[in-house]
């Protein structure tokens, strides 16, 4: 199976900060590496699919990089409504995986 | 509109057995493959499974936590997935979503349903 770790497991930040999280696979997983944003009790939400691709209709400050085995998400400019977890995932092979997430929380 | 609806989520004791559904509308069901995941309590995301369609050959795939208890089934004719969960166990407790996607990644996603095994 095919291991992602996110880093940091959690962070600070506050309103405007440009945020950096980070997603290794142990294994290349090319481009196939998706982001997800998560708020408590609600589904997770794509921003971010084969590695670099926006989601229709989210927010162009989520930025997406890196192929092989070292992923980044960025968020440009924090707003309130980013204060979520996020999680990284590779369907490049099954049993497709998860990161453990990162949650952003306000400092 | 896309809509995934799922339902049968209870408690139920270790060893025992639940069907979760999930009803899709507005897409074309038999065109997309699905997928179950779930999220234990405070924790990440965990993928369990999914359905290729028909058209792909109809190959299922499991999570090694779940394959020989799990089983999940599509109806195209009533655009609906399932999930039989047997031989529950506690760690399967989890709320379950079903997912799918038209590109890469999955877009759509219902709103969960609580399965809860503990005696």
């Amino acid at each position: 199976d095919i291991q992602m770790t996110q880093s940091p497991s959690s962070l600070s930040a506050s309103v405007g900060d440009r945020v950096t999280i980070t997603c290794g696979a142990s294994q290349s997983v090319r481009s196939f590496l998706h982001w997800y944003q998560q708020k408590p009790g609600k589904a997770p939400k794509l921003l971010i699919y084969d590695a670099v691709t926006l989601e229709s209709g989210v927010s162009s400050r989520f930025s997406g990089s890196g192929s092989g085995t070292d992923f980044t998400l960025t968020i440009s400019g924090l707003q309130p409504d980013d204060f979520a977890t996020y999680f990284c995932q590779q369907s490049y092979s099954t049993p497709l995986t998860f990161g453990g997430g990162t949650k952003v929380e306000t400092k | 509109e896309v809509q995934l609806v799922e339902s049968g989520g209870d408690l139920v004791k270790p060893g025992g057995s639940l069907r979760l559904s999930c009803a899709a509308s507005g897409f074309t069901f038999s065109n997309v493959w699905m997928t179950w995941v779930r999220q234990a309590p405070g924790k990440g995301l965990e993928w369990v499974g999914r359905i290729k369609r028909e058209i792909d050959g109809g190959t299922i795939d499991y999570a090694a936590p779940v394959k020989g208890r799990f089983t999940i089934s599509r109806d195209d004719s009533k655009n609906t997935l399932h999930l039989q969960m047997n031989s529950l166990k506690t760690e399967d407790t989890a709320v379950y979503y079903c997912t799918t996607g038209f590109q890469n990644g999955y877009s759509y996603w219902g709103q969960g349903t609580l399965v809860t095994v503990s005696s």
